[in-house]
């Protein structure tokens, strides 16, 4: 079945950019959407934003100006790139899918991935 | 911006009970309406998708209703691995952009 897996530091600090990449395996990474979400500590789920095999992207405009998405299809895998971190982005980072119709949104998502902001 | 909102924020009831969660949308959408369970330590379940669409697996006592502003996830008799925290979700349709409520704890 199809699994996501996300990848990526655990710590960033201040002012740093903190990167992450969702390798998919069990399918294509061509025809669907592909998001990352995330959550703080004891908080709830904030999209962040989307990606597709053709490189079209749209991001959440609360973070658009501090956000870089990227795909790779030849290694099955897409990545996001946050930049001037600060230690309100500390939280569970997560890859999702979104395989469009009929069910237009997130059906399998990643076990997620805790990043910390600290110095 | 759609913004949603879920009532109420915590919901306490017993197994076996019914469990009724609103989700209102600051203004009429689409019926890209998606509902999701996550407990400690796990990512989200998709349960309902398109307003009233059970997911794969989804058992049968959750069910989704609701269209324009209001919508409603409903847990016809509670069982004990249903207590957790919900979400309601929406999506546009292009480009897609997703919105989260900010989510009903149902404890025991």
């Amino acid at each position: 079945q199809v699994q996501l897996h996300e990848s990526g530091p655990g710590l960033v600090k201040p002012s740093e950019t903190l990167s992450l990449t969702c390798t998919v395996s069990g399918d294509a990474i061509n025809d669907y959407y592909w998001s990352w979400v995330r959550q703080p500590p004891g908080k709830g789920l904030e999209w962040i934003g989307y990606i597709d095999y053709r490189r079209n992207t749209n991001c959440n405009p609360s973070l658009k100006s501090r956000v870089t998405m990227s795909v790779d299809t030849s290694k099955n895998q897409f990545s996001l790139k946050l930049t001037s971190v600060t230690a309100a982005d500390t939280a569970v980072y997560y890859c999702a899918r979104d395989p469009g119709l009929p069910v237009n949104t997130f059906d399998i998502w990643g076990q997620g991935t805790m990043v910390t902001v600290s110095s | 911006e759609v913004v949603l909102t879920q009532s109420p924020a915590t919901l306490s009831l017993s197994p076996g009970e019914r469990a009724t969660l609103s989700c209102r949308a600051s203004q009429s959408i689409s019926a890209y309406l998606a509902w999701y369970q996550q407990k400690p330590g796990q990512a989200p379940r998709l349960l309902i998708f398109d307003a009233s669409n059970r997911a794969t697996g989804i058992p049968a006592r959750f069910s989704g209703s609701g269209s324009g502003t209001d919508f409603t996830l409903t847990i016809s008799s509670l069982e004990p691995e249903d207590f957790a925290v919900y979400y309601c979700q929406q999506r546009s349709i292009w480009p897609p952009r997703y919105t989260f409520g900010q989510g009903t704890k149902l404890e025991i």
